[in-house]
């Protein structure tokens, strides 16, 4: 059973950019979950999506929003980038909350 | 709202010696409890889980926790460290039946030889 799969590994963006990250859950996971990861912050959470609907969602600005389409694939963008939003975000799906999460690789995003 | 509170950010241990990393969970309603650890550059791996049943949880790696309502604490242990052991720990908790789980700071371990 292939992984989840978050693409692009690394990317490098100018302050003011928008970006969208690409997250592929495990197949036949329905919940998607997104996490913003940094040094000083730790793991903080960005937002959960299920059956393409946004089920819970963190304390970040607007700027940060996702969507998650039919297949369970999600999406996340950033907009108007900050030199702050440098981070590792990692992507997890599961199938049930009982089962906990099975995380992406990440992508680690830099910003100029 | 769940949160997490994990002791000490940084443990050193001796290869050999036991591993014990503690985590304590508030939570207002009965908690789903997990364990992760990261290595550099990648994503989380669950290690070990608490749901509902048996308190004492066996995990990967010969990790095991222990849930303590009374004392709202899930820590980790190992008894004996291996190199390979060194990376970092993650505490987390959802409610049950919510997805929406929070994780405590970590914890980052190192063995010495």
């Amino acid at each position: 059973k292939a992984g989840v799969t978050q693409t692009p590994r690394y990317l490098i963006k100018t302050r003011g950019q928008q970006v969208t990250l690409s997250c592929s859950p495990i197949s036949g996971h329905r919940s998607v979950s997104w996490y913003q990861q940094t040094p000083g912050q730790g793991l903080q959470f960005l937002f959960e999506y299920f059956s393409e609907t946004q089920r819970n969602k963190g304390n970040f600005p607007g700027r940060f929003s996702g969507r998650q389409f039919s297949n369970s694939r999600s999406e996340m963008n950033v907009s108007t980038l900050e030199l702050g939003d440098s981070a590792l975000y990692l992507c997890a799906s599961s199938d049930r909350a009982s089962y906990g999460y099975t995380f992406g690789s990440g992508t680690r995003l830099t910003v100029v | 709202a769940q949160s997490v509170t994990q002791l000490g950010s940084h443990v050193s241990v001796s290869e050999g010696a036991l591993v014990l990393l503690r985590c304590n969970y508030s939570s207002s309603v009965p908690p789903y409890l997990f364990w992760y650890v990261q290595y550099p550059n990648q994503g989380l791996q669950l290690l070990l889980k608490y749901t509902t049943g048996a308190t004492l949880v066996k995990g990967i790696n010969g990790f095991e926790a222990e849930f303590k309502k009374s004392e709202t604490s899930f820590h980790l242990t190992k008894p004996s460290a291996h190199m390979s052991d060194a990376a970092e720990y993650f505490c987390a908790v959802s409610d049950q039946g919510n997805n929406d789980m929070r994780f405590g700071a970590g914890t980052r371990l190192t063995v010495k030889p």
